[in-house]
C-alpha cells in the first residue's frame, strides 16, 4: 500500500520556467512532510519541509502548498535552473517519527 | 563539518553470503536511520537506531538487522542475500531523534550476484 503518491513521475521544462511535483497521502495522521533532492551518485539532500499548520512556506525558489483537507502537498521551483535537473522525492511521517514514508520520486530535466 | 559517512561504497556479493554495511553520522547526532533504494520500490525504511536502541523498524524480513554503537555509529547487517537485496542502501542522521530534517550519506551500492 502506497502511502505517498508522487506524480508526475518525469518533468521537462526550458530553463527560467516553473516546475511543480505534486503528493498526496493517505494517513492523516503524518504531521511532517518534507522535500528531498538526489543526483545521481549522492543521497537525498533535504529541500524544504513543512507541518500541517500552515498552507505555503517559501525557502528561496522553491515554494511548498499545503492542502491538509485534500490531503495534498506540492513542491514549485520557480525559475527552473539545468542546476536543478535531478530526482525529487516527497515524504511524510507522523509524531515526530524518524520514520519516513516517500513517494515514488519524479526525476526533472531543465533544459538550458 | 563531516557529513554523514558511508563504507564501502561499493560491494559485490555472491547469493547466500552475508554483508556488514557501516555508517559514521555526523558528530553530534544521535539517531541514525537506514534505508534502501531500488528502482522499484523507491526508498524504504529499514531501522531507525538512537542511542543504542532500535526504536522503528520497517517491514523487511529478519535477515536485514542493525546495531548503533555508543559513538552513535551504526551498522547494518544482511545475511543470507538474495539477488533483490541489490540496491543502494542510505545511512541518515538527525540531532535530536525528532525528525527535523536527515542528512543522507551517498550510500552503499550492494550488488548480488
Amino acid at each position: 500500500q502506497q502511502q505517498v503518491k508522487q506524480s508526475p513521475q518525469s518533468l521537462i521544462v526550458q530553463k527560467g520556467g516553473i516546475s511543480i511535483i505534486n503528493c498526496a497521502y493517505e494517513n492523516t495522521a503524518f504531521d511532517y512532510f518534507p522535500w528531498y533532492q538526489q543526483f545521481p551518485g549522492k543521497g537525498p539532500a533535504l529541500l524544504i519541509a513543512i507541518r500541517p499548520d500552515v498552507s505555503e512556506k517559501k525557502e528561496g525558489r522553491f515554494t511548498i502548498s499545503f492542502n491538509k483537507s485534500a490531503k495534498q502537498f506540492s513542491l514549485h521551483i520557480m525559475d527552473s535552473q539545468p542546476g536543478d535537473s535531478a530526482t525529487y522525492f516527497c515524504a511524510a511521517s507522523e509524531g515526530g517519527s524518524e520514520k519516513l514514508v516517500f513517494g515514488k520520486g519524479m526525476k526533472l530535466t531543465v533544459n538550458p | 563539518k563531516a557529513g554523514v559517512t558511508q563504507t564501502p561504497r561499493y560491494l559485490i556479493k555472491t547469493r547466500g553470503q552475508q554483508v556488514t554495511l557501516s555508517c559514521s553520522p555526523i558528530s553530534g547526532h544521535r539517531s541514525v536511520s537506514w534505508y534502501q533504494q531500488t528502482p522499484g520500490q523507491g526508498l524504504q525504511f529499514l531501522f531507525e537506531y538512537f542511542s543504542e536502541t532500535q526504536r522503528n523498524k520497517g517491514n523487511f524480513p529478519g535477515r536485514f538487522s542493525g546495531r548503533q554503537f555508543s559513538n552513535s555509529r551504526s551498522e547494518m547487517n544482511v545475511s543470507t542475500l538474495e539477488l533483490g537485496d541489490s540496491a543502494l542502501y542510505l545511512c541518515a542522521s538527525s540531532p535530536s531523534g525528532f525528525n527535523y530534517g536527515y542528512t543522507f550519506g551517498s550510500g552503499t551500492r550492494l550488488t548480488v550476484v
